[in-house]
């Protein structure tokens, strides 16, 4: 059974960084062509896609927030870390991890429940 | 600004059918498979369609997707109450090197 669960502060502070942990079960990311990603969604927007980190250690980033993010694994843990510096009111949001395989469709089959993350004085 | 086009809201009422566009470009939907998402407030999004048109094991055969050119859709066949939610279709971008979703579609049943 593939499981995923997002862990982190609820709340933090304008300029601040932000460090989110995915603790996945059910896969490993040893495992050719599996894909973690992290996508968010501000309150009343579209989700919008940040960051992956693939089995082979390459990691791919959202453009426009690339300057800001940094995507790692712990394979031995199950847990994929994201980071994001500079936290805005902007990035108010719930954040979710989701797996992918980039073997198959590369659809997010499994997804976390998401924590909500605000940014706030 | 999404980079794949949804529009905001669809509707109609139970037994009746929707559908709902995507559009995109050749750097996206043009070259690489397309994936639906139904989302509920408090709730983790949940595949509908990947691979353009393939469905999970549990999803019901009235729901549909499509793909042409640079666009897609899906389709809800027999609408039920239940199916009132946000749908997102994305998919990969060879030029931004990443994933993009669409902007959302609200389906209210009347």
């Amino acid at each position: 059974q593939v499981t995923l669960r997002e862990s982190g502060p609820a709340l933090v502070k304008p300029t601040q960084t932000l460090t989110l942990t995915c603790t996945f079960s059910g896969f490993s990311l040893r495992t050719s062509g599996m894909c973690v990603s992290w996508i968010r969604q501000p309150p009343g927007k579209a989700l919008e896609w940040l960051a992956l980190i693939d089995w082979d250690d390459d990691e791919y980033y959202s453009i426009s927030l690339k300057t800001r993010l940094t995507i790692s694994k712990d394979t031995s843990k199950s847990q994929v870390v994201l980071t994001m510096t500079n936290m805005d009111p902007v990035d108010t949001g719930t954040y979710y991890c989701a797996r992918s395989r980039r073997d198959d469709y590369n659809q997010f089959d499994y997804w976390g429940q998401g924590t909500l993350v605000t940014v706030s004085s | 600004q999404s980079v794949l086009t949804q529009p905001p809201s669809a509707s109609g009422t139970p037994g009746q059918r929707v559908t709902i566009s995507c559009s995109g470009s050749s750097s996206n939907i043009g070259s690489n498979t397309v994936s639906w998402y139904q989302h509920l407030p408090g709730t983790a999004p949940k595949l509908l369609i990947y691979g353009n048109s393939q469905r999970p094991s549990g999803v019901p055969d009235r729901l549909s997707g499509s793909k042409s050119g640079t666009s897609a859709s899906l389709a809800i066949s027999g609408l039920q109450s239940e199916d009132e939610a946000d749908y997102y279709c994305a998919t990969w971008d060879d030029s931004l090197n990443g994933h993009v979703f669409g902007s959302g579609t609200k389906v209210t049943v009347l």
